[in-house]
């Protein structure tokens, strides 16, 4: 069975420092993806990044860094100079390839203080 | 380009009422899950709709029921209501296996 494991509950944060949430999976599927969702308090989930279990090359967006190693099952999240918007319950997801659905992982909730 | 529209946005019921989600998903959008999110946790899957037919199921009870319309939206049917359906139902659109877009939610008190 496919589990998500978000260990931090808050994080709480000075406006400009980094923050990087962890995400840690299990999954049985060679073959699979891995994605990171922002709800912010309104409630709607904004998607961020998908990856796939075949691509481990880091990525960047913007203030947005995502690190995959498939080694130690981990796809953490890192927030760059943080600004106040970016408080939000941020969730990560896997889902495996022959299955459709999203499993999540508890989420991490990140508050900016200005 | 509207996002995935979801209805009504907010909802009070009562014990053993029936209750009845709607979502329109995104533009080009074929497939539609739902997903109950409690307070403090993440969301859980409930079921997906694909080609007007329910797909996959998470590990809801029957009371929990569906349906998609040939122009791709869909419905969220939950019988006799329990405290602990009280949530935020989120429906999601996506392309066939490709990322999922969330609408805002309904939120469901059940008194």
């Amino acid at each position: 069975a496919q589990k998500v494991t978000q260990a931090q509950t808050e994080i709480s944060v000075v406006e400009k420092e980094d923050v990087t949430l962890d995400c840690v999976y299990e999954t049985r599927d060679t073959t699979y993806y891995l994605f990171w969702y922002k709800q912010p308090p309104s409630g709607e989930l904004v998607f961020l990044i998908r990856r796939n279990s075949f691509d481990e090359q880091n990525e960047i967006s913007g203030r947005y860094s995502w690190n995959f190693q498939k080694s130690t099952s981990s796809f953490n999240f890192t927030i760059t100079a943080s600004q106040v918007v970016d408080s939000a319950v941020y969730f990560c997801a896997l889902s495996e390839a022959n299955d459709y659905k999203l499993s999540f992982g508890a989420g991490t909730t990140v508050t900016v203080r200005a | 380009d509207a996002g995935v529209t979801q209805s009504p946005t907010h909802l009070i019921k009562t014990r053993g009422q029936q209750v009845t989600l709607r979502c329109s998903p995104k533009s080009g959008h074929d497939t539609v899950s739902w997903y109950q999110q409690a307070l403090g946790q993440g969301p859980q899957f409930i079921f997906q709709y694909y080609e007007e037919e329910e797909r996959q199921r998470g590990n809801f009870p029957d009371r929990f029921s569906g349906h998609q319309f040939p122009n791709y939206s869909s419905e969220l049917n939950v019988n006799a209501l329990l405290l602990g359906d009280s949530a935020l139902y989120l429906c999601a659109s996506s392309l066939r296996h490709n990322e999922q877009f969330f609408g805002p939610g309904t939120r469901l008190t059940v008194l």
